[in-house]
């Protein structure tokens, strides 16, 4: 089975606290990604990588910054997390040579920032 | 900036009944087309997709029906079940290799007995 495994599923942080979501796959996959999951806002794109050390924004990257030293493990890091980034955080992965889109899920890490 | 609408945002639904969940989108380069499914706890999963080619694709009691002229895509559920309660999103994309899904904001289905 395919997997993508977030380290956190539930966190709780204070107001200026610097925040690791670590997310980790299994398989040799270039992609990867994190999405921020908000009720009525639906999945907003944060960062994506296609490899190593590479890295892009997505649709909402204020706030957040990534790390991606090693293919198989790409971190969310918020600098100084604030009450509006409390959401539900899912990293993704996608196998660069699919002719799809699929992206496969991790089971998400819950933050609340107070 | 892409978007892609999706109603409604939640729907009740007896057993046995039929869902349906409609999306629109814009962009004319969007060229794949997948539902995700997400019960509480768990990531999103990839449930069915579709490409433009076509117009409808059916995988067991789950239905895409695609209208490449009205730029809308639409889940049915045929049989409706309980356990289909979970929230569904409908997303696109553009071009082979392309990085990003654009998500709609998610339909939560409840399905009761």
């Amino acid at each position: 089975d395919v997997k993508v495994t977030q380290s956190s599923r539930y966190l709780v942080k204070r107001t200026g606290e610097k925040v690791f979501l670590e997310c980790v796959q299994d398989m040799d996959h270039e992609n990867m990604f994190w999405y921020r999951q908000d009720p009525g806002l639906g999945l907003r794109l944060i960062y994506f990588s296609y490899d190593v050390k590479m890295k892009e924004k997505g649709d909402i990257p204020e706030g957040y910054s990534v790390s991606r030293e090693k293919k198989e493990r790409f971190s969310l890091i918020l600098e100084s997390a604030s009450t509006n980034q409390t959401s539900m955080y899912l990293c993704a992965r996608r196998w660069t040579g699919a002719n799809t889109g699929e992206l496969f899920f991790g089971e998400g890490s819950r933050l609340t920032v107070l | 900036q892409q978007q892609v609408k999706q109603s409604p945002q939640s729907l009740i639904v007896q057993k046995g009944g039929i869902s349906i969940i409609n999306c629109a989108y814009e962009n004319t380069a969007f060229d794949y087309f997948p539902w995700y499914q997400q019960f509480p706890g768990k990531g999103p999963a990839l449930l069915i997709a579709i490409r433009p080619d076509v117009s409808e694709k059916k995988e067991g009691r789950f239905t895409i029906s695609f209208n490449k002229s009205a730029k809308q895509f639409s889940l049915h559920i045929m049989d409706s079940q309980p356990g289909d309660s979970a929230t569904y999103f409908c997303a696109a994309s553009s071009g082979a290799g392309s990085y990003q899904l654009t998500f709609g904001k998610g339909t939560k289905l409840s399905v009761i007995p």
